[in-house]
């Protein structure tokens, strides 16, 4: 079974500074999708980003980039110029290709920004 | 509405009674989702629906807890005689068929006193 592994339950940085969220994950498929979600104080788990495992570019969304090392298996989340809307939880989550279905999620690392 | 919908917000109740927490998922997603999401824990499934396919009820940690979608919208998740242990968020999501992202509702957080 596919395990996602988020080893910082914390992380703090300062506003405007630059913060890394690491994930590894554990699978034997070569083509899986993962990605990473903010959960705030509201609940609701929101998209950051996602990265399809067949593109060796790493995925950019604006000040939130990855760094996707296949054959690591490890896919960090750089959050640049950190502001203080993104201090939230953060998960990393794994989905197979094909007909998989099922996320696997990390356990999170919760963003703390400080003014 | 335009993202997934779950009632209710919160709700606690005593031990040994049931309850139902319901998802109205994204119009024309065809697959829903249930998780779970206890304190310090990152998100447990629970169950999925895809379409009129038999749903994969793996996730369930016990016959307590069973889930219905009705005509392919609305789910409903029932836990029957609540544990202490059942307290969590309950998170429900949607996705159109073929995607790799899930669309979160806001979840329903349970307490069980």
């Amino acid at each position: 079974a596919q395990t996602v592994t988020q080893s910082q339950p914390e992380m703090s940085v300062q506003e405007a500074e630059t913060v890394t969220l690491s994930c590894t994950y554990d699978t034997s498929e070569s083509d899986y999708y993962l990605f990473w979600y903010k959960q705030p104080p509201s609940r609701q788990m929101i998209l950051v980003i996602r990265q399809e495992a067949y593109k060796q570019q790493n995925a950019t969304e604006n000040r939130f980039s990855v760094n996707f090392q296949k054959a690591a298996k490890s896919f960090s989340l750089k959050i640049s110029d950190s502001q203080l809307g993104d201090a939230a939880m953060y998960f990393c989550a794994y989905k197979g290709g094909g007909s998989n279905y099922k996320l696997t999620f990390g356990k999170g690392t919760l963003l703390t920004v400080n003014p | 509405g335009a993202g997934v919908s779950q009632s209710p917000s919160n709700k606690v109740t005593e031990k040994g009674k049931d309850v139902e927490l319901r998802c109205d998922p994204i119009s024309g997603h065809t697959a829903l989702y249930w998780y779970r999401q206890s304190l310090g824990q990152g998100l447990e499934f629970l169950i999925y629906f895809q379409g009129n396919s038999a749903p994969d009820k793996s996730g369930l940690p016990s016959d307590r807890f069973s889930a219905e979608r009705t005509g392919g919208s609305v789910s409903t998740l029932t836990i029957q005689r609540t544990q202490q242990e059942d307290s969590a968020v309950y998170l429900c999501a949607s996705s159109p068929i073929g995607a790799g992202e899930l669309f979160f509702g806001e979840g329903s957080r349970l307490t069980v006193l």
